[in-house]
């Protein structure tokens, strides 16, 4: 069955530092990946997508991500936190041979950015 | 503003009543979709509309059905609430590879 993995409720780190969201997922093919950050009370944003070339994708906010072929991973990044990042984080896919455009997502991993 | 719209934002309403949820977006997408999102926050699609046309069904009770009278709107209605049916439910649209563009949801309360 197809999924999306991410295996950290929360993730809690201090503004300024560095903070990776991880995503790993098991989709045949080769799937587009999605970052989403949803705020509370909001429905999701877009941040980012990979759909092919160069494995480090930039996203809005000054969110990237790295895609890893061979560990299907697709980890969100951000060299330096902000308290206003604090939000739920979602990694999606979409099989490339899927015509319906249905979006698989994760589980959800709470950012929290303390000051 | 461009966005996706949905409405009511919150409904509260006692089991066995049958209510509707409705969705407009003005981004001028041919796909539309329908996710519920549950307590735990975990997101799942109910629902997807390609010009009209319902192309995604997921293993959802017959009680749910939404209705797309163009393209620029999907409604769902739901017959015969149950406790369980509390969820927050999300309309978003696309236009071909495009990302989902989200409504804020609808917060649905069943007592």
């Amino acid at each position: 069955a197809q999924s999306v993995a991410q295996p950290e409720d929360q993730v809690n780190v201090a503004e300024g530092n560095p903070l990776t969201v991880k995503c790993t997922y098991s989709v045949s093919g080769n799937p587009y990946l999605f970052w989403y950050v949803q705020y509370p009370n909001r429905g999701l944003q877009f941040l980012l997508k990979y759909i092919t070339g160069d494995n480090l994708v930039k996203g809005s906010y000054g969110f990237e991500a790295e895609f890893n072929k061979s560990q299907t991973s697709f980890h969100l990044k951000k060299p330096s936190a902000l308290v206003s990042d604090s939000a739920l984080y979602f990694c999606a896919v979409r099989p490339r041979m899927d015509s319906s455009y249905k979006l698989i997502f994760g589980s959800g991993t709470r950012l929290l950015v303390r000051p | 503003d461009t966005a996706v719209s949905q409405t009511p934002k919150y409904l509260v309403t006692q089991m066995g009543n049958d209510k509707s949820i409705k969705c407009e977006q003005n981004l001028g997408h041919d796909t539309m979709y329908w996710y519920k999102q549950d307590s735990k926050k975990f997101l799942k699609i109910m629902f997807s509309y390609n010009n009209k046309e319902l192309i995604i069904n997921e293993t959802v009770p017959n009680r749910f059905s939404p209705k797309s009278p163009d393209k620029a709107h999907l409604n769902l209605h739901i017959n015969s609430l149950e406790l369980g049916d509390s969820a927050v439910y999300f309309c978003a649209s696309s236009q071909a590879d495009s990302p989902l563009h989200f409504g804020n949801g609808t917060r649905l309360t069943v007592t």
